[in-house]
Order: structure tokens, then C-alpha cells, then sequence
């Protein structure tokens, strides 16, 4: 049963271009993630909050940007996409703590052209 | 720094075999350990985790993995495969409150 919800489910555009991709999720949990899934399947995370506080900020380009509104959302924005951000962009949440699982979306396809 | 190798890239296996599926981890203690599956265009799914107590957990769907202190391995094992279980399986390690690190993955083709 699905619990985190993202959209879109696949995204073309353009290089240059603003996308921004939406997370929700309906469990209750106080932390969200957004994973970057490339073509090898390589799983990196980008950032993570926990009740609306940014706690994990990896090494990202500055053009990407989460956005939080409450704890049960997580949105990803993209302020001018490069080709190399073709990916599968993936959020997941948990509760706080390393024994928590993280229950993950579908995911979000982008194609950059 | 926490870290974690799956060193097959792919395994086949026949429907009905055994199944294997190798991960060792890089940490000077006992991280939290996890194995995800992630099936074809969906997310990742949570098979099982360990942190303390019996080296042998049990997951969902028949699969379990063995944690080796000694071997710094996390192998996960099936009994018997089906081919609904074809997917890429993910090890993952986290210590204390660091990011949940994922393994590159092994992409599981379970043949007829």
C-alpha cells in the first residue's frame, strides 16, 4: 500500500529550465529524504529533514533546493536542470532514528534533453 | 566513515534454487544493517534489518540474512527463488544517527 506519494511520475524538459517535483506522505513520520537514483541504480542522498529542519545537506549543486511546508511534505526544486540531472529522484520518510525504516515513492523520472 | 559492498553486479538463478546474495560493510562497530528490493519502476521496500540479538533475521517472503561479525558480512539467502523475485536488491548500513548509506546493488534475474 502506497503511503508516499510523488509527482510527477516522469518529467521531460529542457536544459535551462525550473522543475520542481512534490512529496507526500500519510505515516505520520517526522523525517523525509529525497534520494538521486542514477542509470546504474546508484542510490545518493541529496538532503533530509526532520519536522521542517533541513539535517542532511550532502554535497549537491546549488540549483537544487528542497522545500518543506510541514513535516508530511517534502518538495524538490531544480532551478535550471543540466543534463546530468536525468535520473530517478526518489522520496522516502521514517521516524527519527538509525533503526527506522524508510518507506520510499515510486519515484520521480526526469529526462533532461 | 560507514560504507558498504555488494560485489556482484548480477546474479541468475534458476526458479527454485538457492539463493545468495553478498554485502559486507566497513564500520568499527555494529551498524544498523538493512536490505532493500526495489522492483521494477517502484521504490525501495524494506526486507529485513538488524542491529543486535540473532545473527539470523527473518524477512519477508521466505528471504533472511546472516550477520557476521568476524566477516563484517550481511548476506541475505532465499531458500527457494520465484520469479517474482527478480528485482535489484540493496544492502544498506547506518551508524548511529548518520545517512543510510545504500550499496551499488545486485540485479537478481530469476530464470524459468
Amino acid at each position: 500500500e502506497t503511503a508516499v506519494f510523488q509527482t510527477p511520475n516522469y518529467h521531460v524538459t529542457q536544459v535551462g529550465n525550473e522543475v520542481s517535483f512534490n512529496c507526500k506522505q500519510t505515516l505520520g513520520h517526522d523525517t523525509m529524504y529525497w534520494y538521486k537514483q542514477d542509470s546504474k541504480k546508484l542510490l545518493k542522498i541529496m538532503f533530509s529533514y526532520n519536522n521542517k529542519q533541513l539535517i542532511v545537506n550532502e554535497t549537491v549543486p546549488r540549483r537544487f533546493s528542497p522545500q518543506s511546508s510541514d513535516k508530511a511534505h517534502l518538495n524538490l526544486r531544480i532551478k535550471s536542470v543540466e543534463p546530468e540531472d536525468s535520473a530517478v529522484y526518489l522520496c522516502a520518510s521514517s521516524r527519527l532514528g538509525p533503526q527506522n525504516t524508510l518507506y520510499f515513492g515510486a519515484g520521480t523520472r526526469l529526462s533532461v534533453l | 566513515a560507514q560504507s558498504v559492498t555488494q560485489p556482484d553486479a548480477r546474479v541468475t538463478v534458476s526458479e527454485g534454487a538457492s539463493l545468495q546474495l553478498r554485502c559486507k560493510y566497513s564500520y568499527s562497530a555494529t551498524p544498523y544493517l538493512f536490505w532493500y528490493v526495489q522492483y521494477p519502476r517502484q521504490g525501495l521496500q524494506m526486507l529485513l534489518k538488524y542491529y543486535s540479538g540473532d545473527p539470523v533475521v527473518q524477512g519477508v517472503n521466505g528471504f533472511e540474512a546472516e550477520f557476521s561479525k568476524s566477516d563484517s558480512s550481511f548476506h541475505l539467502r532465499k531458500a527457494s527463488v520465484h520469479w517474482s523475485d527478480s528485482a535489484v536488491y540493496f544492502c544498506a548500513v547506518r551508524a548511529g544517527y548518520n545517512k543510510l548509506t545504500f550499496g551499488k546493488g545486485t540485479v537478481l534475474l530469476v530464470s524459468p
